[in-house]
């Protein structure tokens, strides 16, 4: 079946230093990928969504230049967060969508956990 | 606009009970698609169903079962005698498109005891 693969599971930085996330596709290519954030017992929250080829485009209240992310090919995107500071410590989870595909199911990464200290 | 409410915030069963997770969702499309995902403790996000607004048939797979209904925009999951490794979060979601964004619900705690 499709995978989607986040890297790194679990990231931990001091603050000011900025952090990348990956997201691949591993046996499908994703014209389209999401990427969502979630708190502590708290819902998942979509930040943007990221077109490969074009620019993101970003959820109100959304950072662009705090949340950079780029979708160069078909099967990766990546978030970088940039000078993290702590409040930015969340989970963030990517989605990818099948192209072209039926399945109406929207794959969804492991999981990246990012603590700022 | 979408909105999904878990009014459920936490719910804990002993095994082999069965437990419903309530779904409300509001939307003013025609068309949309609604979701169950499980999220265990390592946090990964597990597809469980879909179903189209137009299918509204339920649907039992195993011990899980989906009780769909428009009239009352609700999508409803009960786990029958439930386990141990059940215990999860539970996010319901809608989507007005494939492979569209999601508009998740707060998520319902499922917790498990022996």
């Amino acid at each position: 079946g499709a995978v989607v693969s986040q890297h790194p599971s679990r990231v931990i930085c001091k603050s000011g230093t900025s952090v990348k996330i990956e997201c691949r596709s591993l046996d499908f290519q994703a014209t389209t990928m999401f990427w969502y954030r979630q708190f502590p017992k708290k819902s998942l929250m979509l930040m943007a969504t990221s077109n490969e080829g074009s620019k993101a485009t970003y959820e109100q209240g959304v950072e662009k230049d705090k949340f950079l992310i780029n979708h160069a090919s078909l099967t990766l995107s990546t978030l970088t967060v940039t000078s993290a500071h702590p409040e930015d410590s969340s989970f963030y989870i990517c989605s990818a969508s099948r192209v072209p595909g039926n399945t109406g199911e929207l794959f969804f990464g492991e999981g990246s956990r990012l603590t700022v200290l | 606009a979408q909105k999904v409410t878990q009014a459920q915030t936490e719910i804990s069963v002993v095994e082999k009970e069965d437990v419903t997770l309530d779904c409300v969702y509001e939307t003013r499309d025609t068309t949309y698609y609604l979701f169950w995902y499980k999220q265990p403790p390592s946090g990964e996000l597990v597809f469980l169903i879909r179903r189209n607004s137009f299918d509204e048939q339920n649907e039992i797979s195993g011990r899980y079962s989906w009780n769909f209904q428009k009239s009352t925009s609700s999508f409803n999951f009960t786990i029958t005698a439930s386990q141990v490794v059940d215990s999860a979060v539970y996010f319901c979601a809608l989507s007005e498109r494939l492979y569209s964004t999601l508009t998740f619900g707060k998520g319902t705690m499922l917790l498990v005891s022996p």
